[in-house]
């Protein structure tokens, strides 16, 4: 199975901050690699697919980059609404799998 | 609209048995795959499986293959997943998620809201 790990697992930023959050996959998955947003209480939300492409909706301050084993997410301008745990996944073999999220707090 | 409909919380026994259901609509139910994935108190994301409704292809993880089964219902647009001797440490959320395409190993862009179960003496 390909491991996922995510960095830092929890983050403390100011509104208007850039914020990156990285993910690093145990073996080559390319670009199949999503980033999902879970605010407390709520159900995951989709923000980036494919490593980079912005799931239509989501603010065009949330991005994403890489390939390969090494992946980022990036909140240009951070905003008290982002305030929520981030997981990445991969889905190049299954078993699907997420990385272990990163907690963002203001 | 595109959505799905998870059932309502549930407080079970160890050894009871448990199925919980997920509806679609707004979309063609049979052609796109349903996941399912576990959510342990305060705790990250996991993979169980997925399924293609449109001939019941179920693919598990194999962390919870022999665990639990997936299944679906096309005539009410529903899928599924049960327990036949449930266990404590299955307290959880579990949320069924939508394939963002047809090919099913895919990103999820549709969540269910996600059934608590707890499972307790």
């Amino acid at each position: 199975d390909i491991q996922m790990t995510q960095s830092p697992s929890s983050l403390s930023a100011s509104v208007g901050d850039r914020v990156t959050i990285t993910c690093q996959a145990s073996q080559d998955i390319v670009d199949f690699l999503n980033w999902y947003q879970q605010k407390p209480g709520r159900a995951p939300k989709l923000l980036i697919y494919d490593a980079s492409n912005l799931e239509p909706g989501v603010p065009s301050r949330f991005s994403g980059s890489g390939s390969g084993t090494h992946f980022s997410f990036t909140i240009t301008s951070l905003q008290p609404e982002d305030v929520a745990t981030y997981f990445c996944q991969q889905y190049n073999n299954l078993p699907c799998s997420f990385g272990q999220g990163t907690k963002l707090e203001i | 609209e595109v959505q799905l409909v998870q059932s309502g919380a549930e407080v079970k026994k160890p050894g009871e048995s448990l199925k919980i259901s997920c509806q679609a609509s707004g979309y063609s139910f049979s052609t796109y795959w349903i996941a399912w994935v576990r959510q342990m108190p305060g705790k990250g994301l996991e993979w169980m499986g997925i399924i293609f409704p449109g001939d019941s292809d179920v693919r598990y993880s194999p962390s919870f293959q022999g665990q639990v089964t997936i299944s679906a219902d096309e005539s009410s647009s529903s899928a599924q997943l049960q327990w036949a001797t449930l266990r404590a440490s299955d307290t959880a959320i579990y949320y069924c998620a939508r394939s963002k395409t047809e090919r099913g190993v895919d990103a999820y862009d549709i969540w269910g809201q996600g059934t608590m179960v707890a499972v307790s003496s």
